[in-house]
């Protein structure tokens, strides 16, 4: 058990759907990052958060967003939901940004 | 950025040794190393830092050769337990954040 919760662990939803993935991080980490794991596909860094503030963007797309909260657990936000984003999404967290980074076991989406 | 892993996919029988190499075309100041089983979380193995020594974790470790920006991870005596996608992740000297390679995916068979 690496101490980052997610929830859901499963979600299936409807294309054009919005749903919401939520991660609390260790305790004392204040880094947080998302990432998407399609299938067979390595890990797609999302986005980064470091203390509540945007830190680094990777592929995400606009339709996708995220926050990190004053509590900093963070929450990603995924609309108008297309087939092909169906995926693993994992968030990881780490105490600072070049530190090891400690991942959740993962919400997996499936889009009907 | 984002550092090269080879080999892509290694087989293996039991009992058989593999290397993963790690690179980067960054000056680098660590590298960490993690296992994924199928639909599993990355697990952290270990972290190698600029100046530091190999590392050992059971029967995998690591080195890091600081000049030719290159890591390497090495599984001796594979075990069944070992299949899984290994990633490296780099940190460059600027401080940057971790950047995961694309995986190595190693099979281990009786």
């Amino acid at each position: 058990d690496s101490g980052v919760t997610q929830t859901p662990k499963h979600l299936i939803t409807a294309t054009g759907q919005r749903v919401t993935l939520r991660c609390s991080p260790r305790s004392g980490d204040l880094s947080v990052y998302w990432y998407q794991q399609s299938l067979d596909q390595g890990l797609q860094f999302l986005i980064q958060y470091y203390n509540g503030e945007e830190r680094a963007k990777g592929n995400i797309l606009e339709r996708f967003s995220a926050q990190q909260f004053p509590d900093l657990h963070s929450e990603l936000n995924l609309s108008s939901l297309e087939l092909g984003d169906s995926a693993l999404y994992f968030c990881a967290s780490s105490v600072d940004e070049s530190e090891t980074q400690y991942f959740g076991p993962g919400t997996r989406l499936l889009v009907l | 950025q984002q550092p090269v892993q080879s080999p892509q996919a290694v087989i293996l029988r039991e009992g058989e040794d593999a290397v993963i190499n790690c690179s980067s075309s960054k000056a680098l100041y660590s590298v960490h190393w993690y296992r994924q089983k199928h639909g599993e979380a990355p697990v952290f193995l270990m972290i190698l830092l600029k100046g530091g020594e190999q590392k050992g974790h059971e029967k995998i470790s690591a080195s890091f050769n600081e000049k030719k920006q290159q890591s390497s991870l090495y599984l001796t005596a594979s075990q069944l337990s070992y299949s899984g996608t290994y990633f490296c992740g780099t940190v460059n000297q600027a401080g940057t954040a971790l950047i995961f390679g694309k995986g190595t995916t190693l099979s281990v068979s009786s």
